[in-house]
């Protein structure tokens, strides 16, 4: 089945760790997306990547780090400076960059305590 | 800059029932689009409707339709015949379109949280 994976569903760290969260897609598309969401609140955009090896960054890129080495895989990394990691992370993809429909990962929740 | 504003942050419904949940934005562009997804307590995003600005015609998918008022800047989303597995969060999202085709990024709202009683 063809689709987006994110893992795993739910992470704990402790403070001042770097986490990475796995983002994969075997839809064949260009386009991928990470998004945060916290209680109460819509999403809000950290980075996306629209081909290979190219990213931009979103919203609220900062304490956030990405790569995009490889169509499939767009992995997502909380760094320590990031100042209140504790979030749902939804990682998205389109098929082009112009594409208006997003397709959605299952999520992971990070806990940082 | 843009904004998505759902002011309803509950909402009930019998089930069998239409339900419309609304979404205003605000923008100074003439072409975006305009989408609404569902989230269930799973947290999955699903793709429920998209309208274009310049689809004269409201957008209609199975038991949703999109209400879409462009003067007023309205997007309320319309689910008929509701059913128990409706009960989810709702997000309305905008997008622009910039000259060439080219896509802003998805901006969201808040969410309504819609119950659909037995």
């Amino acid at each position: 089945d063809g689709g987006i994976t994110q893992s795993p569903k739910y992470l704990f760290r402790k403070e001042g760790q770097n986490v990475t969260l796995s983002c994969e897609q075997n839809l064949n598309h260009d386009a991928m997306y990470w998004y945060r969401q916290d209680p109460g609140q819509g999403l809000r955009l950290i980075y996306y990547s629209q081909i290979v090896n190219d990213f931009q960054k979103g919203d609220i890129a900062e304490g956030y780090s990405v790569s995009r080495e490889k169509k499939e895989s767009f992995p997502l990394t909380v760094t320590s400076a990031q100042k209140n990691p504790t979030a749902f992370y939804l990682c998205a993809s389109s098929p082009t960059p112009d594409s208006y429909e997003q397709y959605f990962g299952p999520g992971t929740r990070l806990t940082v305590t | 800059a843009q904004k998505i504003t759902q002011t309803q942050p509950g909402m009930f419904v019998q089930e069998k029932e239409a339900v419309t949940l609304d979404c205003t934005y605000d923008t100074s562009d003439q072409s975006y689009g305009l989408f609404w997804y569902k989230q269930p307590s799973s947290g999955e995003m699903i793709f429920l409707i998209y309208q274009g600005s310049y689809d004269e015609q409201n957008a209609t998918e199975g038991r949703y339709s999109l209400n879409f008022q462009k003067a007023r800047k309205s997007a309320n989303l319309v689910i008929s015949a509701s059913q128990l597995g409706d009960s989810a969060m709702y997000f309305c999202a905008m997008r622009e379109t910039y000259y060439g085709g080219s896509q802003g990024n998805l901006i969201f709202g808040k969410g309504t949280k819609l119950s659909v009683k037995p």
